[in-house]
Order: structure tokens, then C-alpha cells, then sequence
């Protein structure tokens, strides 16, 4: 089976813009998971996604969205991007169902805002 | 607020040592644990998850859990320099994971 893959890969944007990431699960996962990592503050859950509704959210400000597609591929949305949202932004997917919800992470995208 | 905490590290062991890592969390609740490898400049690697108190055992892995302490462990055997990364525990409550700021270890040759 394929990995979890994200793309782009790496991205540089400039204070103020805002930028859509991808994400496409491992097939016949339903759930995508979004963190965000950063050296002071480690991996940080955004939301989650399952069958096309979010279904967990952390504490990230609005400007932060994302969504699901019916093939369960995720998109993540920042609005109005700032310095601190300089990062790798992580996705993982999970089969969503039962009780054991082992996450898979793909490579990353790597966010400079500069 | 949910909180998984780690020895901070960084440990550096000797080739062929045990290396031991550990984790607390706050939330009693908790339902599934895991552990992943982190290797500098990639994205996390699921290796171990534990859902029952006791040892699992995987190759040179061995998760440890004690849910009444609110514990859980890796232990890894015969340490190899290739097990030279930051390891994160994560807790997974209410289908979302929280992960410990991870511990980074160093297998010496």
C-alpha cells in the first residue's frame, strides 16, 4: 500500500497570504489528522477529519480550516499567514473506526513565512 | 487540559545497551498509547502502540503500560546507532492524539 503523501513538499510564503496544503490517505483510511510542529512547541493537533466532517479541533485560531473530500483526501487552509506559522505541517492518516486510532504521518510540508 | 509528559533527554547509551524511555499522562481516560521514532528532518514513524496494562513485545521494542499509574514505557534492546532519533509518546483519549515533547536519543558506536 502507498503512504500518506502531502504536497507540496516545501513552501515559502510571504506574511499576510495564505496558503492551501494536500493531503492524500492511505487507501481505505478514512480519517486525516493535521499537526503542527515546531521546535518550542512540539507537534500540535489541528483537527480531524472523517468521512468528509470535522470531528476533533484544537486550539488553533480560525485562520486555520481545512476540509475532506469524498476520496477522504484533506485539504488544510491558513489565512492571513504570520511569522509563528513558520513550520512543518504534518498529516496522518487512520482507518477512523474501532478503537485501536494508530495515525500514519506523511512527509510533511515545510512552511517558511517570511 | 490532556498532558504527556517525557524525560527530557537527551539520553546517549552505548551499543548494545537497553536504552529506557518513559511517559506520563494526565488524562485517566486514556484508551491507546504509542510510541514513535522521529529521525531529524522527517516526519514521525509509528514503531510501537499499547492498549492493555503489560509488556508487548516487537523485536528489539518493548512497550510497557501501567494505566493506574498513568505509565508507559519503551525499552529498546541492543541499542544500534540506527536507533539514534527523538522517540514521542503519544496518548490518544476521545480519538485524539497528545504527544509528549519527545525524548532524544543518542546510541553511541
Amino acid at each position: 500500500k502507498a503512504g500518506v503523501t502531502q504536497t507540496p513538499r516545501y513552501l515559502i510564503k510571504t506574511r499576510g497570504q495564505q496558503v492551501t496544503l494536500s493531503c492524500s490517505p492511505i487507501s481505505g483510511h478514512r480519517s486525516v489528522s493535521w499537526y503542527q510542529q515546531t521546535p518550542g512547541q512540539g507537534l500540535q493537533f489541528l483537527f480531524e477529519y472523517f468521512s468528509e466532517t470535522q470531528r476533533n479541533k484544537g486550539n488553533f485560531p480560525g485562520r486555520f480550516s481545512g476540509r475532506q473530500f469524498s476520496n477522504s483526501r484533506s485539504e488544510m487552509n491558513v489565512s492571513t499567514l504570520e511569522l509563528g506559522d513558520s513550520a512543518l505541517y504534518l498529516c496522518a492518516s487512520s482507518e477512523g473506526g474501532g478503537s485501536s486510532y494508530e495515525q500514519y504521518f506523511g512527509p510533511g510540508t515545510r512552511l517558511t513565512v517570511t | 487540559q490532556k498532558e504527556v509528559e517525557q524525560n527530557s533527554g537527551p539520553l546517549s547509551v552505548p551499543e548494545g545497551a537497553i536504552a529506557s524511555l518513559n511517559c506520563t499522562y494526565s488524562d485517566r481516560v486514556s484508551q491507546s498509547f504509542f510510541w514513535y521514532r522521529q529521525y531529524s528532518g522527517k516526519s514521525p514513524e509509528l514503531i510501537m502502540s499499547i492498549y492493555s496494562n503489560g509488556d508487548k513485545e516487537d523485536g528489539r521494542f518493548t512497550a510497557q503500560l501501567n494505566k493506574a499509574s498513568q505509565y508507559v514505557s519503551l525499552l529498546i534492546r541492543d541499542s544500534q546507532p540506527s536507533d539514534s532519533a527523538t522517540y514521542l509518546c503519544a496518548v490518544c483519549s476521545a480519538r485524539q492524539l497528545t504527544f509528549g515533547s519527545g525524548t532524544q536519543l543518542t546510541v553511541l558506536p
